[in-house]
């Protein structure tokens, strides 16, 4: 069937350090990929987002990588804050227009100060 | 900044009644979506709303739930016949015009079916 799924459930890393967090997805058709933090009591929050056109994108202290041959999806936190810690959800539209998303099972990042 | 917003925080009801989950979501934003978060498990999509009418829906979403956007700036899901599975957190998002733009997710509502 068509998943997103997370290697890791958990994550610990000291403040500093950089933080990877992975995810496999299955659905090829998939165009538009995202991911999410989420802290305790509330909502995903965007953190950012990659279109299957490209490799690598960037943002501040984040960076996503995306490899479709092997269907892989990465987030890599640079430079990891205690403020990081959360649930961190890899998501991909499978619903074109629609913008259905499909969301992992997430990863908890803990950073230990 | 914008925001979505969803109330009320926490509903609690019994099994079998109906509830109502509000949303209001970013105003100029033109499509709007329900998601739900059983605790412990991953978000799951419900249901997609563009243009007044419903543009995707999961199977998760049966003939129990509604949505309707009554007013120009609210959004809201209807539960009828509540169970004790809808227990979970609902969210509400939007987005804007475009295929490609990220959509804004509100708190949450947590609704408990006792």
């Amino acid at each position: 069937g068509e998943s997103v799924g997370l290697h890791l459930p958990t994550l610990s890393v000291q403040e500093g350090d950089n933080s990877i967090i992975n995810c496999a997805y299955s659905n090829s058709a998939s165009d538009y990929f995202i991911w999410y933090k989420q802290e305790s009591g509330k909502g995903p929050q965007f953190i950012i987002d990659i279109r299957s056109n490209m490799d690598k994108r960037q943002g501040q202290r984040v960076t996503v990588l995306l490899n479709k041959t092997v269907k892989h999806l990465s987030l890599q936190i640079a430079a990891t804050q205690p403020g990081d810690s959360a649930v961190y959800f890899c998501a991909e539209n499978s619903g074109g227009s629609n913008y259905k998303l499909t969301f992992g099972k997430g990863t908890l990042l803990t950073v230990n100060p | 900044e914008p925001e979505v917003t969803q109330t009320p925080s926490h509903q609690v009801t019994q099994m079998g009644q109906e509830v109502i989950l509000r949303c209001v979501p970013i105003s100029n934003h033109l499509y709007f979506y329900w998601y739900r978060q059983i605790l412990g498990q991953k978000v799951e999509f419900l249901v997609s709303f563009y243009n007044n009418e419903i543009s995707e829906k999961s199977e998760i979403f049966d003939d129990q739930f509604s949505v309707e956007r009554p007013d120009g700036s609210n959004f809201t899901l209807k539960i009828r016949s509540t169970k004790l599975e809808d227990s979970a957190m609902y969210f509400c998002a939007s987005r804007e015009q475009g295929a490609k733009t990220e959509a804004f997710f509100g708190q949450g509502t947590r609704l408990t079916v006792v």
